[in-house]
């Protein structure tokens, strides 16, 4: 079982969509956990980090449930210039190791 | 907003050359980290580094890598005897205590 898995991709979704994007993580040690976008080959910029509450930020709305390993991202009133691959990050150790899921593509059309 | 700098922004090297990736962490930060992504696979970890030692490596990071930091702001990665695999863009990366990471542009590096 790979250490963190996301949906394999890609979503296409009109403008103004909702969309949902799912990650599991195998190790129950694990300490942090952040959502990063990367554009086509740009370096990975913070989206958010998650936590067990759950968090908004704008349009943005990450939840975490520890019982069941799982990190979700949910983005609201799709924007175009949403469109980019979106990475699940866990921490260890500390936040010493991080462990990046393969990330699931997102198109967002007019 | 502050921003991790790397250098170079591509490097071509032959296979079998020794090449050194610079970075420039964020001023204030104090965990640094080195990352490298082969053209269409995920972000992988390398090496994490505190205090002016290794914290974590991962199984990629074997003796052909080793990481500096030769003084107050510089942190680099050099790669030995550079093989055609070792292609890939390298990112480096910072956090203070409490932070998500933040990322450099990064280095691609093509061995030929």
């Amino acid at each position: 079982r790979k250490e963190v898995e996301q949906d394999p991709g890609p979503f296409n979704v009109p403008e103004g969509a909702t969309v949902a994007f799912n990650c599991t993580y195998s190790n129950s040690a694990s300490q942090s956990f952040f959502w990063y976008r990367q554009d086509c080959r740009k370096e990975p910029k913070l989206l958010m980090s998650v936590y067990s509450s759950g968090n908004e930020d704008g349009r943005f709305t990450a939840q975490l449930n520890r019982a069941s390993q799982y990190i979700s991202l949910l983005i609201r009133d799709s924007k175009l210039s949403d469109s980019a691959t979106y990475l699940c990050v866990v921490t260890y150790t500390g936040g010493f190791k991080t462990i990046f899921g393969a990330g699931t593509r997102l198109f967002v059309k007019a | 907003e502050p921003e991790v700098t790397q250098t170079p922004s591509h490097q071509v090297t032959q296979m079998g050359q020794e090449v050194i990736l610079r970075c420039v962490p964020i001023s204030n930060h104090l965990y640094f980290y080195w990352y490298r992504q082969i053209l269409g696979q995920k972000v992988e970890f390398l090496v994490s580094f505190y205090n002016n030692e290794i914290s974590e490596k991962s199984e990629i990071f074997d003796d052909q890598f080793s990481v500096e930091r030769p003084d107050g702001s510089n942190f680099t990665l050099k790669i030995r005897s550079t093989k055609l695999e070792d292609s890939a863009m390298y990112f480096c990366a910072s956090r203070d205590r409490a932070g998500g990471y933040t990322f450099g542009s990064g280095t691609r590096l093509t061995v030929v």
